[in-house]
């Protein structure tokens, strides 16, 4: 059920762009990304529902293809404190309806961001 | 306003010992869950409890249990600790127990580092 991220790392220079994927075996009711910075606890991104629909903040951003299952986040124009190893968590959806009510979490893709 | 917080931060414990983590989540937030977080991997969910009850349990022994009290703050007990429990410990908050309702985010809190030695 483990969602897998690609690509597992990345590193950029400044002011360039990245695209980070998440895809899941499973049905999903919503999509959520992190990124963590080392020794720290993850800090939220944004939030994608079913709906396929886009979710921008400041020079990030995100889409849901239901269908596919999948999630990718788009970091355009890298600055150096984008640096992080990013999450995404899913949130399975239930037969009856329902949500799991947690999230399972990939195995991350750090990117690293150079002057 | 104070986000979700978390005690201890830092703990060492030694094998077949007994852990209780604290947490108090967001003001307003009913809902709290605990993930696993071991060094290179991805969060995994323990327990989520949302007024007091128990909503979900992950993958993981009896050794590890939970509860929530009346004020919605939270404990997370691990007894007869083993090497493998060391990890970052994470306590999220979130206002309802759904997660796929807008704007129903998880916040966590800073965590706390448990070592078994």
């Amino acid at each position: 059920q483990q969602p897998v991220q690609s690509p597992q790392a990345v590193i950029l220079r400044e002011g360039e762009d990245a695209v980070i994927n998440c895809s899941s075996s499973k049905a999903l009711y919503s999509v959520h990304w992190y990124r963590q910075k080392h020794g720290e606890a993850p800090v939220f991104l944004m939030i994608l529902l079913k709906g396929g629909e886009q979710k921008g903040h400041e020079k990030i951003s995100a889409s849901f293809n239901e269908k596919k299952q999948q999630s990718s986040l788009y970091l355009t124009a890298s600055q150096l404190s984008y640096s992080g190893t990013y999450f995404c968590g899913t949130e399975i959806g239930e037969r009856d309806g329902g949500s799991q009510g947690n999230l399972i979490f990939g195995k991350g893709t750090k990117l690293s961001v150079k002057p | 306003d104070a986000g979700v917080t978390q005690s201890p931060t830092h703990l060492i414990k030694t094998r077949g010992q007994h852990v209780t983590l604290r947490c108090s989540p967001i003001s307003g937030h009913k809902s709290v869950s605990w993930y696993q977080q071991v060094l290179g991997q991805g969060p995994q969910f323990i327990f989520q409890y949302y007024e007091k009850e128990e909503r979900g349990r992950g993958n993981f022994p009896d050794r590890f249990s939970a509860r929530q009290f009346p004020n919605y703050s939270s404990e997370l007990n691990v007894n007869a600790l083993l090497l493998g429990d060391s990890a970052l410990y994470l306590c999220a908050s979130s206002l309802r127990s759904g997660l796929r309702f807008s704007g129903n985010t998880i916040y966590f809190g800073e965590g706390s580092w448990l070592t078994v030695v």
